[in-house]
């Protein structure tokens, strides 16, 4: 997708081992998101930042952490990966806060921890 | 967020109009509407939104009944490239969060040829 790009796009691992998914953003959005989505779940939102160094939790943040030290990346991180994260990730951004700044979404990265 | 409620699959021949139905009753005045598509392995795409007034752009319409409880999403002439999940979602403004959406089950659009 123009403007947002994931990597990997693709990753099996084994479990205990960490795994750091990055996001890279060119449109300079103050916003960007990380979701997963799982099969009998739809996207379920892991963490958000709204600025540098600036993240909160979402939804399903529990083996996760996100850093954000540039506007243009927001790395997400497993520490010890489970089989319970396999998964494909996407990332999101958004500029702003009015009701018109809507989500731009990456292509996904799929995750397999086996 | 507003919880919507959408039906879980749909069919549309093609080349014909797809409605896409969605109730949230529950909405509150400053809550937007929002239509989303997620084509099978790709991330979301946004489709269009809207607060009160009925929408339109190069990709659909949005009706928003008066009362705001229920919209529909119009594809007007649907076409295979159109099968996909489509969410609706409700959600308020979040200074912190931005636009940060909570996605339901959304519905399965099949177009047959």
């Amino acid at each position: 997708d123009a403007g947002i790009t994931q990597s990997p796009r693709h990753k099996v691992t084994e479990t205990g081992t960490p795994v750091t998914l990055r996001c890279h953003q060119t449109e300079n959005h103050r916003y960007m998101y990380w979701y997963r989505q799982d099969p009998g779940h739809g996207l379920r939102l892991i963490h958000y930042s709204y600025g540098v160094k600036d993240t909160d939790k979402g939804e399903v943040s529990d083996g996760y952490s996100v850093s954000r030290s540039k506007t243009e990346d927001f790395l997400l991180t497993l520490e010890s990966a489970t089989s319970s994260q396999t998964s494909v990730y996407f990332c999101a951004i958004s500029q702003g806060t009015s009701g018109a700044n809507v989500l731009t979404f990456g292509a996904g990265s799929r995750l397999t921890v086996l | 967020d507003a919880k919507t409620t959408q039906p879980p699959s749909m069919d549309c021949a093609e080349g014909r109009a797809a409605n896409l139905p969605c109730n949230h009753s529950t909405i509150s005045g400053n809550e937007y509407v929002y239509w989303y598509r997620q084509i099978h392995s790709q991330g979301p795409q946004y489709i269009i939104h809207g607060l009160k007034n009925n929408e339109t752009n190069e990709m659909a319409s949005l009706i928003i009944t008066e009362d705001r409880k229920s919209s529909t999403l119009i594809l007007p002439h649907a076409t295979l490239r159109d099968t996909a999940v489509y969410y609706c979602i409700v959600r308020t403004l979040n200074n912190n969060a931005g636009n940060m959406l909570t996605f339901g089950g959304g519905t399965r659009l099949m177009v047959k040829p």
